[in-house]
């Protein structure tokens, strides 16, 4: 089975902090994204991630920044974090000619306080 | 642009009771069309995904048939059990390469014995 794991379940940082979400996926997966979800808004994509070093911005990509330096990882960084960034954050992966999310993460619980 | 509108929930089943969830979709072109399923304290996951007109996905006894006339994707099961109180997204994205997916704000799902 495909695993995709998030470093941290629960994470609480404070106001301007830099924070870093981890994320594996094992099944040597192209494509990887990352969202945030929110009650009333559903899943909004954040960054998402064709290849190593490759990325492009999803909807909301204001405030945010990614890094895959390999292809199995994927990081969402907060520059400065924000009380608007308290939310769940999800990890997620597809093969290749598979564009959409196949496979998340169990998501990791953002505070900002 | 695309948009997906689901019945509010919670949605609350007897054991065995029969399942619809609802699900209707603004979009340009021909969009695939998804259900995932999100259990609790765990990240989403495919459930199934219909590609074209009249195409029906089919996983783990549940269904939905891609209603090009209706603009709908409800999800149905016949029986539902315990173990499928989780939280339903119906999701759409248009073909051809990598094309963003339009998530809706999920369905509760409260099966009981």
């Amino acid at each position: 089975d495909v695993k995709v794991t998030q470093s941290s379940r629960y994470l609480v940082k404070r106001t301007g902090e830099k924070v870093f979400l981890e994320c594996v996926q094992d099944m040597d997966h192209e494509n990887m994204f990352w969202y945030r979800q929110d009650p009333g808004l559903g899943l909004r994509l954040i960054y998402f991630s064709y290849d190593v070093k490759m990325k492009e911005k999803g909807d909301i990509p204001e405030g945010y920044s990614v890094s895959r330096e390999k292809k199995e990882r994927f990081s969402l960084i907060l520059e400065s974090a924000s009380t608007n960034q308290t939310s769940m954050y999800l990890c997620a992966s597809s093969t290749d000619g598979f564009y959409q999310p196949q496979h998340f993460g169990d998501g990791t619980r953002l505070s900002i306080l | 642009g695309n948009s997906v509108t689901q019945m509010e929930g919670p949605v609350t089943l007897s054991e065995e009771a029969f399942l619809t969830i609802n699900c209707t979709y603004t979009a340009t072109g021909y969009p695939s069309l998804f259900w995932y399923v999100q259990y609790p304290g765990e990240g989403l996951q495919l459930l199934l995904k219909a590609t074209k007109a009249d195409d029906k996905g089919s996983n783990k006894g549940f269904e939905a048939t891609y209603r090009k006339e209706t603009t709908s994707f409800h999800l149905e099961k016949g029986s539902v059990q315990v173990s499928d109180s989780a939280v339903y997204f119906c999701a759409l994205s248009n073909s051809g390469g990598y094309q963003k997916v339009t998530f809706g704000t999920g369905t509760k799902l409260q099966v009981i014995p």
